[in-house]
């Protein structure tokens, strides 16, 4: 079971870079890790996926180290905008797991002006 | 191109009542989810619908019951509604049901049970 952790949550201000880790030491080899957004009232949006070393968007980068036993989400110069709760899941390509498909707590990130 | 919608927004109802939620998708997905969200908590899966046809159990199914009518249409059905209900329910789908898929969410529907 690839279980996540992340930091409940996180302040920033306005035009600066924000990181979140997450945290997913059981991590199986068929196993992407993926991110979601979101925003009150909204449901989960997804932004970003990865496998392995980086991946980067119109949204965000992520960079996954070698072990793949955390992955670190960068959100590149935030704006007000940016404030909403961010998840990490950790899920695979093969048969159809809902244990991975457990959103947990997520990052709440507050960017303040 | 709608993506995932969801009926209804909001409703109230009182314990014991039934009510069935409603969610559609146009993306032509395999796919759906039911989740509830709780405040201070993350989501939790309730049922899914890995394609057409076949349901199966999540986390918290308890007190719910689900009706994939179609490819584009999943159902959320309490029977006899419990205060321990009150929730915000999201509905997703995917093109496929491999966890790494990613998942479209409608925007919810807020249920409160007197």
């Amino acid at each position: 079971l690839a279980k996540t952790t992340q930091p409940i949550s996180m302040d920033s201000y306005e035009g600066q870079e924000v990181n979140i880790t997450c945290s997913h030491n059981n991590i199986a080899t068929n196993d992407y890790i993926t991110w979601y957004q979101q925003f009150p009232s909204q449901g989960p949006r997804f932004i970003i996926q990865g496998y392995k070393t980086k991946v980067t968007n119109e949204v965000a980068s992520l960079f996954i180290p070698a072990d793949r036993k955390s992955s670190t989400l960068s959100l590149p110069r935030v704006s007000l905008s940016d404030t909403a709760v961010y998840y990490c899941l950790v899920g695979d390509i093969q048969g159809y797991n809902t244990d991975k498909l457990i959103f947990g707590t997520g990052t709440r990130l507050q960017v303040f002006p | 191109n709608a993506g995932v919608t969801q009926t209804p927004k909001f409703q109230v109802l009182k314990t014991g009542q039934s009510m069935t939620l409603q969610c559609a998708q146009d993306m032509n997905h395999n796919s759906m989810y039911w989740y509830r969200q709780d405040p201070g908590m993350g989501l939790r899966l309730i049922y899914y619908s890995a394609s057409e046809g076949t349901t199966d159990k999540g986390e918290v199914p308890n007190g719910y019951n689900v009706s994939r009518l179609n490819k584009r249409e999943f159902s959320l059905r309490l029977e006899s509604a419990a205060p321990s209900q009150t929730s915000v329910y999201f509905c997703a789908s995917s093109v496929w049901g491999q966890a790494h898929q990613p998942q479209h969410f409608g925007d919810g529907t807020r249920l409160s049970i007197l």
